[in-house]
């Protein structure tokens, strides 16, 4: 079992529709939960990061943890063209980040 | 604010060939790693430093070596290249290796290995 896991996709939406990628890890001492968007050719950057169980939301895009059930995901709102990349999910692990494989996104207009 | 600068961003070696990857931040972090990132696979850690003056090996460090130069620069050999490690390379840094640092990317390092 890998230790942070996506769907690969490719994951297609409309514009404008809600995008939801998720994530499961299998460290239950997990404490910090990173999500990265990756365009194509490019490096990661930082879009989320959450540490409580519950939801945090910045502008269109709202991260959720579920602790007890080693679930994370991420929604984008009012999906556009230019969220067309590839999302990274990140489990922090004794100060370590370990990355699922990634969830391409394409969102349609 | 240049971040993490790396050089050089593409680059193409022969098998056995051996090359340095430089990485340099600018953002007065202390940790620093190496990852690399293949079709399908994510990003795997190869080695990284917690602090000025410690290295330590990650997931995949066979067949690598690093340096922490100094505060700023954190550097990756290859001292005998094989096919396999042709890759893009990723340099990041984080003000510290708590679970709660988020760690910042340079552009990359594209490596081809004939």
């Amino acid at each position: 079992q890998k230790e942070v896991e996506q769907n690969s996709g490719p994951l297609s939406v409309p514009e404008g529709a809600i995008a939801s990628l998720n994530c499961t890890y299998s460290d239950r001492g997990s404490q910090s939960f990173f999500w990265y968007r990756q365009y194509s050719g490019k490096s990661p950057e930082l879009i989320m990061f959450i540490y409580s169980n519950g939801d945090k939301e910045d502008g269109r895009f709202t991260a959720q943890l579920n602790k007890a059930s080693q679930y994370v995901s991420l929604l984008i709102r009012d999906s556009q063209p230019s969220d067309s990349a590839t999302y990274l999910c990140a489990v922090n692990q004794g100060g370590k980040l370990i990355f699922g494989q990634g969830t391409e996104l394409s969102v349609k207009p | 604010n240049a971040g993490v600068t790396q050089t050089p961003k593409f680059q193409v070696l022969k098998t056995g060939q051996s090359m340095t990857l430089q990485c340099a931040q600018d953002m007065n972090h202390n940790s620093m790693y190496w990852y690399r990132q293949d079709p399908g696979m994510g990003l795997r850690l190869i080695y990284y430093s917690a602090s000025e003056g410690t290295t330590d090996k990650g997931e995949v460090p066979n067949g690598y070596n690093v340096s922490r130069l100094n505060k700023r620069e954190f550097s990756l050999r290859l001292e005998s290249a094989a096919p396999s490690q042709t890759s893009v390379y990723f340099c990041a840094s984080s003000e510290a290796p708590s679970s709660h640092q988020p760690q910042h990317f340079g552009d990359g390092t594209r490596l081809s290995i004939l």
